[in-house]
């Protein structure tokens, strides 16, 4: 089956420690996105990729960075510089950047940073 | 202010019971999901809606665009729908509409 998958499920992090989450899918999807969940919050957007060897930055990419080496891949690490790393991490993708399709999003990743 | 409101925050109700959960925007948008995150974490769409009503199932999604206002409605409740429902909502203009913006969720838990 089709999917997104996203892995570890939990991490935990010293602080000033960098990490990379993983988000993988075969649904030959063009566009990739990262999502911040914080409780009580909606979901906020980290960065997006419309396509291989480009993304651009969302509404709180400080502290973040991705790469898209190949349409399958998409990862974030969460570098030092992010004030406040520990949440809860979504990836998704969609078909096309601005077409009229439904999200499909991973399991998410709930990074602990100690 | 939040683009996208949702009420109630929380919802309990006994299994059986016709549930509703509303969502409110403030902005001109293309389209409108609505989706529910298990406490896993994950999160399934079920919906993406830009006019009229929807069915799957026990779920019904309505959309009235000149109020703005979207409902998403669950008949016939049971245990295993509850689950946090969120709303978003895909903003039009200003080169934005690739992206989603998402309401804070509706807790809802199905009582047996």
């Amino acid at each position: 089956d089709g999917g997104i998958t996203q892995s570890p499920k939990y991490l935990f992090r010293k602080e000033g420690q960098n990490v990379t989450l993983s988000c993988e899918q075969n649904l030959n999807h063009d566009a990739m996105y990262w999502y911040r969940q914080d409780p009580g919050q909606g979901l906020r957007l980290i960065y997006y990729s419309q396509i291989v060897n480009d993304f651009q930055k969302g509404d709180i990419a400080e502290g973040y960075s991705v790469s898209r080496e190949k349409k399958e891949s998409f990862p974030l690490t969460v570098t030092s510089a992010q004030k406040n790393p520990t949440a809860f991490y979504l990836c998704a993708s969609t078909p096309e950047v601005g077409h009229y399709y439904g999200y499909t999003f991973g399991s998410g990743t709930r990074l602990t940073v100690v | 202010k939040n683009e996208v409101e949702q009420s109630p925050q929380n919802l309990t109700a006994q299994e059986g019971e016709f549930i509703t959960i509303n969502c409110s925007y403030s902005v001109g948008i293309s389209a409108l999901h609505w989706l529910q995150q298990h406490p896993g974490g994950g999160i399934v769409s079920l919906f993406m809606l830009s006019s009229g009503k929807k069915k799957h199932g026990r779920l019904i999604a309505t959309i009235n665009i000149q109020e703005k206002h979207s409902s998403l409605h669950i008949t016939a409740s049971h245990p295993r729908d509850s689950a946090v429902y969120i709303c978003a909502v895909r903003i039009t203009g200003g080169g934005s509409n690739y992206k989603l913006t998402f309401g804070k969720g509706t807790l809802l838990t199905v009582n047996p």
